[in-house]
C-alpha cells in the first residue's frame, strides 16, 4: 500500500551496528506499530504509538527502539543488531474510528538479515 | 500469553475445494473480529470482519462464522482457487485497544 511506506526495503547488517527502519504514512492517521514476523510465530508486536506524544512497548520490545518524529514519521531502530533479530518487520497504522473497530494498513516490510 | 489461537499453521486445499482457518480467543470482552490476507512479498490487509452480534458474515466466497458461546471463530474460503494462496491472520480487539493478532495460517491451493 504506497500510503505506508517503508525503507529501506532490504537490509543487511553485522551483528553489533546500529540500524535504523524508517516508516511514513500519507493516511493520517495517529496510530503507527512495528511489528516483526517470523515463521510460524506471526506477527509479534514490537512497539505501538498512538498519537506522536505516545509510545508504548509491545511484547518484544527488548533490544529495539523507537521515536516518533510525527504523526507521518515512525522510526524503528536496533540498537546493536543480533542475528535472531534477522526477520521481516513491518510497519502499520490504524484508524480507529466510532465504535469497536480497528483497520490496520500495512507497509510493504523491510527484510532485515544481520550476520 | 497468547490471546488468540489460531490453526492449522499450514492448510493445503485443492482447487474447487473448502479452506477452514480456525481461531479460538480467551477474553470475552474482545468485540471485534478480523481476518487479515498476506500475500508473498505484501504486508497484510483487511480481509473481513465480524462483530460478535452476528454469528456469520459473507463476503464472496469468504465467510466467518462467530461462535461467541465456545469462544471461536472461523474462516471459510468456498471454492477455493490458487489466487487464494496466502498467509491468513485472525485477530481481535476491544473496543479502543489496539488488535491481538493470531500466529497465522499458511494456505497453499493446489491447481
Amino acid at each position: 500500500d504506497a500510503d505506508v511506506t517503508q525503507t529501506p526495503r532490504n537490509r543487511i547488517t553485522k551483528t553489533g551496528k546500529r540500524i535504523m527502519l524508517e516508516c511514513s504514512q500519507t493516511k493520517g492517521h495517529d496510530r503507527m506499530y512495528w511489528y516483526r514476523q517470523d515463521p510460524g510465530l506471526g506477527l509479534r508486536l514490537i512497539y505501538y504509538s498512538f498519537d506522536v506524544k505516545d509510545i508504548n512497548k509491545g511484547e518484544i520490545s527488548d533490544g529495539y527502539s523507537v521515536s516518533r518524529q510525527a504523526q507521518a514519521k515512525f522510526s524503528l531502530s536496533l540498537e546493536s543488531a543480533i542475528p535472531n533479530q534477522t526477520a521481516l518487520y513491518f510497519c502499520a497504522t490504524s484508524d480507529y474510528g466510532t465504535g469497536s473497530q480497528e483497520t490496520q494498513y500495512f507497509g510493504p516490510g523491510t527484510r532485515l538479515l544481520v550476520l | 500469553q497468547q490471546q488468540v489461537k489460531q490453526s492449522p499453521q499450514s492448510l493445503i486445499v485443492q482447487k474447487g475445494g473448502i479452506s477452514i482457518i480456525n481461531c479460538a480467543y480467551e477474553n470475552t470482552a474482545f468485540d471485534y473480529f478480523p481476518w487479515y490476507q498476506q500475500f508473498p512479498g505484501k504486508g497484510p490487509a483487511l480481509l473481513i470482519a465480524i462483530r460478535p452480534d452476528v454469528s456469520e458474515k459473507k463476503e464472496g466466497r469468504f465467510t466467518i462464522s462467530f461462535n461467541k458461546s465456545a469462544k471461536q471463530f472461523s474462516l471459510h474460503i468456498m471454492d477455493s482457487q490458487p489466487g487464494d494462496s496466502a498467509t491468513y491472520f485472525c485477530a481481535a480487539s476491544r473496543g479502543f485497544q489496539k488488535l491481538v493478532f493470531g500466529t497465522g495460517t499458511r494456505l497453499l491451493v493446489s491447481p
